[in-house]
């Protein structure tokens, strides 16, 4: 059935090392985005992507990277640069970023814990 | 883009109707209202959304006022696993029509 999948949903790291995690929806939607949410705080737009090979920085980028070679796809790398990794991830897609109806729908998210 | 502002905590009894309420006093003619729920640990869940009629779908009512600086979130008859964190945004096109999600209002439901 159709979703978004996001693995895995615990992930632990070593502090300096780059984590890459998955998100992948089979919507045929054009748009994909990435959050992070901290312990009781909302969530921040990390990057979003609105076609293949194409996506923008959002606030809060620094520290992360991501790509979208396919449509159905849209990885972030957590690398070592990003000062606070710890966090809970969450991954979204929409039919349409333009529209201002198109509602955006959220994967299961990965809680990434760096020791 | 349009702040919004909503109480940190509220209860509501079992089987009572959850009135969850939001202030966006700045929101511009052609920002939408959007409602998001965010169970413990999980991703966010789309309730509704609205312009400047009132809206209702399987899940839940949403009631803008006139001068649409203000809505309200109804829950009709709240049940334990609405308890949850619910998201008031007001979508605009003129930052990339992103979704802002604030704190929201964490709403127990007591049995």
């Amino acid at each position: 059935d159709g979703g978004i999948t996001q693995s895995p949903k615990y992930l632990f790291r070593k502090e300096g090392q780059n984590v890459t995690l998955s998100c992948e929806q089979n919507l045929n939607h054009d748009a994909m985005y990435w959050y992070r949410q901290d312990p009781g705080q909302g969530l921040r737009l990390i990057y979003y992507s609105q076609i293949v090979n194409d996506f923008q920085k959002g606030d809060i980028a620094e520290g992360y990277s991501v790509s979208r070679e396919k449509k159905e796809s849209f990885p972030l790398t957590v690398t070592s640069a990003q000062k606070n990794p710890t966090a809970f991830y969450l991954c979204a897609s929409s039919p349409r970023n333009r529209a201002r109806t198109d509602t955006q729908y959220f994967g299961p998210g990965t809680r990434l814990t760096v020791l | 883009d349009a702040k919004t502002t909503q109480p940190p905590s509220m209860d509501c009894a079992e089987g009572r109707a959850a009135n969850l309420p939001c202030n966006h006093s700045t929101i511009s003619g052609n920002e939408y209202v959007y409602w998001y729920r965010q169970i413990h640990s999980q991703g966010p869940q789309y309730i509704i959304h609205g312009l400047k009629n009132n809206e209702t779908n399987e899940m839940a009512s949403l009631i803008i006022t006139e001068d649409r600086k203000s809505s309200t979130l109804i829950l009709p008859h709240a049940t334990l696993r609405d308890t949850a964190v619910y998201y008031c945004i007001v979508r605009s096109p003129n930052t990339g029509n992103q979704f802002y999600f604030g704190t929201g209002t964490s709403l127990t439901v007591i049995p």
